[in-house]
């Protein structure tokens, strides 16, 4: 079955630890996006891809890093610089000619 | 991309028509009226989608007012299945702005009950 899977579904963070999310999908699709949700809040973009080696900056980047090495890979990296990381985090990509997204089923990430 | 508004919540007793409304005043020719929900703690799904037709899946139907200034999705026989937060987005198809840009706002609780 094609689709975007998102690993682990829950992760836990020590203060001053990097940790990387991974979402994958076997869809074709080129573009994909990493979004994070707080309780109560709608989903703010973090950073997307329309290519591979091709990354650019959403809404709230900082704190973040990305990579795209592969096309059906896209990990998110929550770096010790983002201060206030805890919160539900979701992946999504689409075909390039057409404007729908498909999400993964999330991460959600806690700080200890 | 154009600003919606949503009522935060709304209740349907299981079986009958959702109906979600949605306002977009300011959207433009060339945007697309597009709806998905999250059922909680789950990533969101694809509902449907319209310009200025009324649109009809599976799913749902869509219903764009002539002046495509608002808009509602029913839910022909809601099911406890169907409670969840339903958002309302206008996205434009200009590739040469920001990439497939969807902007979620707080969208509209549904709650089903039996």
């Amino acid at each position: 079955d094609g689709g975007i899977t998102q690993s682990p579904k829950y992760l836990f963070r020590k203060e001053g630890q990097n940790v990387t999310l991974s979402c994958e999908q076997n869809l074709n699709h080129d573009a994909m996006y990493w979004y994070r949700q707080d309780p109560g809040q709608g989903l703010r973009l973090i950073y997307y891809s329309q290519i591979v080696n091709d990354f650019q900056k959403g809404d709230i980047a900082e704190g973040y890093s990305v990579s795209r090495e592969k096309k059906e890979s896209f990990p998110l990296t929550v770096t010790s610089a983002q201060k206030n990381p805890t919160a539900f985090y979701l992946c999504a990509s689409k075909r390039g000619d057409q404007e729908t997204q498909y999400f993964g089923p999330g991460t959600r990430l806690l700080v200890l | 991309d154009a600003k919606t508004t949503q009522p935060p919540s709304m209740d349907c007793a299981e079986g009958r028509a959702a109906n979600l409304p949605c306002n977009h005043s300011t959207i433009s020719g060339n945007e697309y009226v597009y709806w998905y929900r999250q059922i909680h703690s789950q990533g969101p799904q694809y509902i449907i989608h319209g310009l200025k037709n009324n649109e009809t899946n599976e799913m749902a139907s869509l219903i764009i007012t002539e002046d495509r200034k608002s808009s509602t999705l029913i839910l022909p026989h809601a099911t406890l299945r169907d409670t969840a937060v339903y958002y309302c987005i206008v996205r434009g198809v200009d590739r040469g702005s920001t990439l497939g840009r969807l902007y979620f706002g707080r969208g509209t609780q549904l709650t089903v009950w039996p």
